[in-house]
């Protein structure tokens, strides 16, 4: 069974820290893929990122990092000197290569920034 | 329009209605998701359409939920007798092709059974 779990349900920080976010992640499939979504109040999702899982090197997209680690099951998002933009609710996803694609999300983690 | 479009946005009907949601999804991609988002929770896949067709409807919760894409690009999600319990957003992605390409999201039908 896939399953993805984001322990963390709510985050507060104040603007210019930086935040991490976790999501670890269970599947029996040897390839797969990982995303993370943005899902502002507006509702819809933004797509960040899509990591397969034959590439562990770390990504580094502006203020945004993730750092995929295949021993512990993980993919977590950090975000360097946050800001009050980046207040949303963030979804860690899964979903099995080779699959219809459709993907198995966590619970979400709300972000507040504050200024 | 450029991305997923999704109408209703907000839908309030009651208990024991029909109701159907219709997405249209970014012209020329082939896949079709929907996702129900219950308020506090990820969302969970309902069905995918691969041109069509419904590649994949394991998500579908029983039989009062039903999907069609009858030409392969506007979806229509259908519920009967709906149940409080049906009351969530309504998600609907497209992408070019399926195969672990990105999705795009729409902003979603709220839909509240009274």
């Amino acid at each position: 069974a896939q399953k993805v779990t984001q322990a963390q349900t709510e985050i507060s920080v104040v603007e210019k820290e930086d935040v991490t976010l976790d999501c670890v992640y269970e599947t029996r499939d040897t390839t797969y893929y990982l995303f993370w979504y943005k899902q502002p109040p507006s509702g819809e999702l933004v797509f960040l990122i899509r990591r397969n899982s034959f590439d562990e090197q770390n990504e580094i997209s502006g203020r945004y990092s993730w750092n995929f680690q295949k021993s512990t099951s993980s993919f977590n998002f950090t975000i360097t000197a946050s800001q009050v933009v980046d207040s949303a609710v963030y979804f860690c996803a899964l979903n099995q290569l080779g699959n219809t694609g459709k993907l198995i999300f966590g619970q979400g983690t709300t972000l507040q920034v504050k200024p | 329009g450029a991305g997923v479009s999704q109408t209703p946005s907000n839908k309030v009907t009651e208990k024991g209605k029909y109701v159907e949601l219709r997405c249209d999804p970014i012209s020329g991609h082939t896949a079709l998701y929907w996702y129900r988002q219950s308020l506090g929770q990820g969302p969970e896949f309902l069905i995918y359409f691969q041109g069509t067709g419904a590649a994949d409807d394991s998500g579908l919760p029983n039989d009062r939920f039903f999907a069609v894409r009858p030409e392969g690009s506007v979806s229509t999600l259908k519920i009967q007798r709906t149940e409080r319990g049906d009351s969530a957003v309504y998600l609907c992605a497209s992408s070019l092709t399926g195969e672990n390409t990105e999705a795009f999201f729409g902003q979603g039908t709220r839909l509240t059974v009274v």
